[in-house]
């Protein structure tokens, strides 16, 4: 069966770089969540979009934003990098079933700023 | 969001039964209880989540507290392959995110 895909899989920048992640989720989900997870902590989650809107934000730093295109795929842009950026990106998708719809989760993007 | 709590960690023979344990005494009529693993170095994986009836799929068994101020995840034979961090997470009705608080790591002994 078709997974979450993310791109690139490793990506590396330096501090006050731009970077750009890209997510296509299963075919037929329109939500789309995104998670960081730095090293030794749990993912958090930053925002997620329905039917290309925002429908939650969580700790998504104001340097980053979001989109969520007409195919549903999504991209997270990140602006001024900080070391502290270095992190686990992952998405996630689902059909909009609200609490009721698990989250099939992609395989990451690992970012290293330096 | 209602909190959860859980061992930092458990240990479990191979191809025994592991039950992994979860705490939420403030949880509320709208909440689910879903639980996800994370293997090393993966993304996190969905294995079960339910309302207020025990629940059994491929991966495992839920198991709710009448109360519904406990839930037990239950592995009916742990492999290596179920090494991980298990988290159970509360997910609101109609809520489009899903928050991890600090899971179960979970190791199996061969």
């Amino acid at each position: 069966a078709a997974g979450v895909i993310q791109s690139p899989r490793h990506l590396i920048k330096e501090k006050r770089e731009t970077a750009t992640l890209k997510c296509y989720p299963i075919p037929r989900h329109d939500t789309v969540y995104w998670y960081q997870q730095g090293p030794g902590q749990d993912p958090q989650f930053l925002i997620s979009f329905y039917e290309k809107m925002q429908s939650d934000k969580g700790s998504i730093p104001d340097r980053f934003s979001a989109q969520q295109f007409s195919d549903y795929h999504s991209e997270l842009n990140m602006s001024s990098l900080e070391l502290g950026d270095s992190a686990l990106y992952f998405c996630a998708s689902s059909t909009w079933t609200g609490a009721n719809s698990p989250l099939h989760f992609g395989n990451g993007t690992r970012l290293t700023v330096t | 969001d209602a909190k959860t709590t859980q061992p930092n960690s458990m240990e479990s023979n191979e191809e025994e039964p592991v039950h992994l344990p979860c705490n939420h005494s403030t949880i509320s009529g709208t909440d689910y209880i879903h639980w996800y693993r994370q293997l090393p170095s993966q993304g996190p994986e969905y294995v079960i989540h339910g309302l207020t009836s025990n629940v059994n799929n491929r991966m495992a068994s839920l198991a709710i507290a009448e109360d519904r101020k406990s839930s037990t995840l239950i592995l009916h034979r742990a492999t290596l392959r179920d090494a991980a961090v298990y988290y159970c997470i509360l997910r609101r009705l109609g809520a489009n995110n899903l928050f991890f608080g600090t899971g179960t790591r979970l190791t199996v002994i061969p």
